[in-house]
């Protein structure tokens, strides 16, 4: 089946411990980014990466990193989490036609 | 600037009743537009876009250039329509980005 794959779903953590939230398609899709979404702000792009080894910033990229070392993966590295990313975290990935994004079940974390 | 705007936070309506989720845009380009849906519990997913013309579920959205709408329509709502609705934009000279509108939860009641 065709999906992207989120780990994990729900995760609760202390202000400045690093976290790693991971993403993976089976899809071969070159696109894949990182959206957080917020109450009344809709979906926001973090970062995003056209391909292995290019990645680039999105629209609200200030306290996370990305790496793309594979086709499949695309994981969100929040090196010292703060409060203010608490918040709903979606990966999704597309080919380069971009006629559809797939996403993944999104990852609520929440840091005290 | 680049932006979407969904007027409505919620939407409710009843059984049987038509719908309109209402989409603005602001984009310098040529856009292409699309509606994704997020059920309950359940991942978003795409609707339908603009420059396929298909009605999908029962749903049509008309791209009105000189309005900067892409409102999204169904002349008689269901149940299992209630989710939430976004609208968005796609940049193509950034990678193919989606900016996102603020989303509108359709609830149909019985």
């Amino acid at each position: 089946e065709a999906q992207v794959t989120q780990n994990p779903r729900y995760l609760i953590t202390v202000t400045g411990k690093k976290l790693t939230v991971t993403c993976s398609q089976n899809m071969n899709h070159e696109y894949m980014s990182w959206y957080r979404q917020d109450p009344g702000l809709g979906l926001r792009q973090i970062y995003y990466s056209m391909n292995v080894e290019v990645t680039d910033k999105g629209d609200v990229p200030e306290g996370y990193k990305v790496s793309r070392k594979e086709k499949r993966n695309f994981p969100l590295i929040l090196e010292s989490p703060s409060p203010n990313q608490t918040s709903l975290y979606f990966c999704a990935s597309s080919d380069l036609t971009n006629t559809e994004a797939f996403f993944g079940q999104g990852t609520r974390l929440t840091v005290v | 600037a680049q932006r979407v705007t969904q007027p409505e936070k919620l939407l409710s309506v009843f059984k049987g009743a038509p719908v309109e989720l209402k989409c603005n845009y602001s984009y310098s380009g040529s856009p292409e537009l699309f509606w994704y849906v997020q059920y309950s519990r359940q991942r978003l997913q795409l609707l339908l876009r603009h420059i396929s013309r298909e009605s999908i579920k029962g749903f049509t959205a008309d791209l009105n250039k000189g309005e900067t709408s892409f409102h999204l329509k169904k002349p008689f709502a269901q149940e299992e329509d209630s989710a939430m609705y976004y609208c968005a934009l796609q940049i193509y000279n950034q990678g193919g980005k989606l900016i996102f509108g603020q989303g509108t939860e359709l609830s149909v009641k019985p």
